[in-house]
């Protein structure tokens, strides 16, 4: 099946800074979402993107759709305390047999130290 | 709308025994998910479901049942369980059609010992 690679796995920074990571495939997909899960919570949506170079802002957050559909990024900028939590994305191929089906990145563990 | 509702919680298990994690949504999406999430990992998908009465195996299947006779609600049935079942287990929920982005549930965390 799919295999989404996130990067990087864990990431430590200081209050106001900005931050980058990103996810590849090695198969296309239709659609990118950008997931945070905060402890003992389930996902919440942050980002989606639909189209290939697409690029959209939520806030502090931007998150890009490749060109080649194999890969995407989310930039948080001007980090906060409350941004800690771990960042997953998913990849869904579309098309009326994938059903929504997502195949999810291992997660970014985000710590940001006041 | 109370979204995607999970119960219960928590939960510690013996080896061997049985018990139904309960998945509902109030959204009226058509389609429903299971997944589990294991430390360090990103979440599998166990089984999914495209409407009442229609249910299929995603990735991680084995050890698993599921159900979907309401719209509503999804449940996942653990019939021997074992200490590989040991993990947090999320419900998801998708409206269909052009709009792909799941809703997840707030989820339970299994314990078998």
């Amino acid at each position: 099946g799919q295999q989404l690679n996130q990067s990087p796995q864990s990431m430590f920074i200081q209050e106001g800074e900005d931050v980058s990571m990103n996810c590849t495939s090695s198969s296309i997909f239709n659609t990118w979402l950008w997931y945070k899960q905060d402890p003992g919570e389930g996902p919440v949506l942050l980002i989606a993107l639909y189209k290939a170079g697409e690029l959209t802002s939520n806030g502090r957050l931007t998150a890009q759709f490749g060109i080649t559909r194999k890969d995407s990024f989310l930039n948080i900028s001007a980090s906060i305390p409350s941004d800690v939590g771990i960042y997953f994305c998913a990849g869904q191929l579309g098309g009326g047999t994938s059903y929504g089906k997502l195949t999810f990145g291992q997660g970014t563990i985000l710590t940001v130290h006041p | 709308n109370a979204g995607v509702t999970q119960t219960p919680k928590f939960r510690i298990l013996k080896i061997g025994q049985s018990m139904t994690l309960q998945c509902a949504q109030d959204m009226n999406h058509n389609y429903m998910y299971w997944y589990r999430q294991d430390p360090g990992m990103g979440l599998k998908l166990i089984y999914y479901s495209v409407g009442a009465g229609i249910t299929d195996k995603g990735e991680v299947p084995n050890g698993y049942n599921v159900s979907r006779s309401t719209t509503e609600d999804f449940p996942l049935r653990l019939e021997l369980a074992a200490p590989s079942q040991t993990s947090v287990y999320f419900c998801a929920s998708n409206p269909a059609g052009e709009v792909y982005e799941q809703y997840f549930g707030p989820g339970t965390r299994l314990t078998v010992t």
